[in-house]
């Protein structure tokens, strides 16, 4: 499984775009790259999935290099409600043989007025 | 619809006492994961089931911890003989386990204190 690392926090302001970038230099062929968000005193919830390029969801975009050894997650004009921490994480995709998630600590994204 | 459910959502225990935490996951997904949390760090997994069967039960720390699924559905996780290094959030999730972008659900937790 590989390791991810990200930034330990990072500070935003209303209506900015916000990109956190994760680092997996050892990411494997059949691994995929997911990004959750955890708000406090809740569980972790899904966001985005992607193998390679780029995806768009109706959240947050994910962009992935040719060398997939890292991975930016961009939440566009984010809101207060957007103060949480985001994982990163790195693994066979939901039907690869470990299932598993394997958490990092996160990136608490402090989004102010 | 519902989501993942657990209960209760807090419980404070003393040490050496036995404790339950209860599970109900969405209506339908076969599989069925426990995770621990400790305060400022990601989640831990601890078990995995799909259907009945524990199919990875790796992340348990040690045989005080035992997790059970008798019907597919409802799990309950158990913890002997509880340690003050024990308190943490305890998470559950689930998911369909259909293919390769199957998502996990995960529910409110349940904070264990043990004092």
């Amino acid at each position: 499984l590989a390791k991810t690392t990200q930034p330990i926090s990072m500070d935003s302001y209303e209506g900015q775009e916000v990109n956190i970038t994760c680092s997996h230099n050892n990411i494997a062929t059949n691994d995929y790259i997911t990004w959750y968000q955890q708000f406090p005193s809740q569980g972790p919830r899904f966001i985005i999935q992607g193998y390679k390029t780029k995806v768009t969801n109706e959240v947050a975009s994910l962009f992935i290099p040719a060398d997939r050894k890292s991975s930016t997650l961009s939440l566009p004009r984010v809101s207060l409600s957007d103060t949480a921490v985001y994982y990163c994480l790195v693994g066979e995709g939901y039907g690869g043989a470990t299932n598993k998630l394997i958490f990092g600590t996160g990136t608490l994204l402090a989004v102010q007025p | 619809g519902a989501g993942v459910s657990q209960t209760p959502s807090n419980k404070v225990t003393e040490k050496g006492k036995y404790v339950e935490l209860r599970c109900d996951p969405i209506s339908g997904h076969t599989a069925l994961y426990w995770y621990r949390q400790s305060l400022g760090q990601g989640p831990e997994f601890l078990i995995y089931f799909q259907g009945t069967g524990a199919a990875d039960d790796s992340g348990l720390p040690n045989d005080r911890f035992f997790a059970v699924r008798p019907e597919g559905s409802v799990s309950t996780l158990k913890i002997q003989r509880t340690e003050r290094g024990d308190s943490a959030v305890y998470l559950c999730a689930s998911s369909y386990q259909r293919g390769s972008t199957d998502t996990q659900y995960f529910g409110p937790g349940t904070r264990l204190t043990v004092l």
